[in-house]
């Protein structure tokens, strides 16, 4: 089944304390990219990759690293979570670019305390 | 990359047509017009995207005026199950998406 996959769906962690929100898809898909969702907000991009090897900043990347070693993966990485990065995590992937149409993960729901 | 406006929320009753207009006034020459729809705590869901005047698929219609600077989602005969919020998107074929706040739409029994 064609699918976009996150982990882990839920995750509370304390302040500081390095995690990882892992999003796989089996599309072979090009673009992959990471959404935050927070009440009235709407969501918001805050990376996309084009490719492999290739990542660039969408509007909110401040505390937030990625990477894109293989086709398939595309982590979210929060080195130092802190209270305002409690949201929902929307991981997402399309054959070419944001044209086509974007195929999203379950979600994944963050609390930082 | 197009900067989309849309209503806050909208009410409406089941069987009725409801149409929800995006308002998109600096949108590019290159730019598609997207719609998604999104259920609580999950994925948004495509719903159709359309270039110029009128596109209709199995789930919407979207109405593209010549001008380009406003679209209008048409959901025929809506359900409760049509309860949702509605996102309009302006793609220029590039890579960064702005999704902005959605229209929730509630529909009642």
């Amino acid at each position: 089944e064609a699918q976009v996959t996150q982990n882990p769906r839920y995750l509370i962690t304390v302040t500081g304390k390095k995690l990882t929100v892992t999003c796989s898809q089996n599309m072979n898909h090009e673009y992959m990219s990471w959404y935050r969702q927070d009440p009235g907000l709407g969501l918001r991009q805050i990376y996309y990759s084009m490719n492999v090897e290739v990542t660039d900043k969408g509007d909110v990347p401040e505390g937030y690293k990625v990477s894109r070693k293989e086709k398939r993966n595309f982590p979210l990485i929060l080195e130092s979570p802190s209270p305002n990065q409690t949201s929902l995590y929307f991981c997402a992937s399309s054959p070419s670019d944001s044209q086509e149409t974007q195929y999203f993960g379950p979600g994944t729901r963050l609390l930082v305390l | 990359l197009a900067k989309t406006t849309q209503p806050i929320s909208m009410d409406s009753y089941e069987g009725q047509e409801v149409n929800i207009t995006c308002s998109h006034n600096n949108i590019a020459t290159n730019d598609y017009i997207t719609w998604y729809q999104q259920f609580p705590s999950q994925g948004p869901r495509f719903i159709i995207q359309g270039y110029k005047t009128k596109v209709t698929n199995e789930v919407a219609s979207l109405f593209i005026p010549a001008d380009r600077k406003s679209s209008t989602l048409s959901l025929p005969r809506v359900s409760l199950s049509d309860t949702a919020v509605y996102y309009c998107l302006g793609n220029t074929g590039g890579f960064k998406t702005i999704f902005g706040a959605g229209t929730r739409l509630f529909v009642k029994a």
